[in-house]
């Protein structure tokens, strides 16, 4: 069975300083990883994934997150935080083949809630 | 271009009613997913389509819960004498093809029904 962690409920980063949301996995195999956000009523969406290559992923908005096969961690960052960066972070991973039913389902964490402040 | 779209955005229904959420996925993507995210949590897989096959639907919560796409286009999910326990969001996604080829992975999501049962 795969799983994602994401140990903190809430992030609060002052405006400019870097962020950090922190997510972990477990996945048979070689992982998908992905991270998503979602702003208040609206469905999600995507911000980057990892797949194979480079270990350092670049995405929207200036995010980018790093894949750490030993530590099982894919961390989203941003160098300089934004207010309207301020939404919820899902970390999500699917497992490189699909599973038995034929299923490429993502597993999410129970998401990040950020807040930047002025 | 056109993203996934579903309809209604809000239902309110009364335990013990019938309802259907629709989903439009974006033109020309194969694979269609159902998600539930109850307040507070992240996204829960319940079914899969590859066309207008139903690969898997080991997330269905009970049999009262069923989902069609006949045509290999729009799905819709049917909830049958809902339940209070059943008020979430449910959020469907879409992504070109189920394989493992690049690109071709991410799930781009709609912006969900909000079902609330009373």
């Amino acid at each position: 069975a795969q799983s994602v962690a994401q140990p903190e409920d809430q992030v609060n980063v002052a405006e400019g300083n870097p962020l950090t949301v922190k997510c972990t996995y477990s996945v048979s195999g070689n992982p998908y990883l992905f991270w998503y956000v979602q702003y208040p009523n609206r469905g999600l969406q995507f911000l980057l994934k990892y797949i194979t290559g480079d270990n350092l992923v670049k995405g929207s908005y200036g995010f980018e997150a790093e894949f750490n096969k030993s530590q099982t961690s894919f961390h989203l960052k941003k160098p300089s935080a934004l207010v309207s960066d301020s939404a919820l972070y899902f970390c999500a991973v699917r497992a490189t083949l699909p599973s038995g039913a034929g299923s490429y389902q993502l597993t999410f964490g129970k998401g990040t809630k950020l807040s930047v402040i002025p | 271009g056109a993203g996934v779209s579903q309809s209604p955005r809000y239902k309110v229904a009364k335990r013990g009613q019938d309802v259907a959420l629709r989903c439009d996925p974006i033109s020309g993507h194969v694979s269609l997913f159902w998600y539930q995210q109850a307040l507070g949590q992240g996204p829960e897989f319940l079914t899969y389509f590859q066309n207008e096959a139903q690969l898997d639907k080991s997330g269905l919560p009970s049999d009262r819960f069923f989902a069609e796409r006949p045509e290999g286009s729009v799905s819709t999910l049917k909830i049958q004498r809902t339940q209070q326990e059943d008020s979430a969001v449910y959020l469907c996604a879409s992504s070109l093809v189920g394989s493992s080829g690049r690109g071709q992975e991410t799930q781009y999501f709609g912006p969900g029904t909000r079902l609330l049962v009373l």
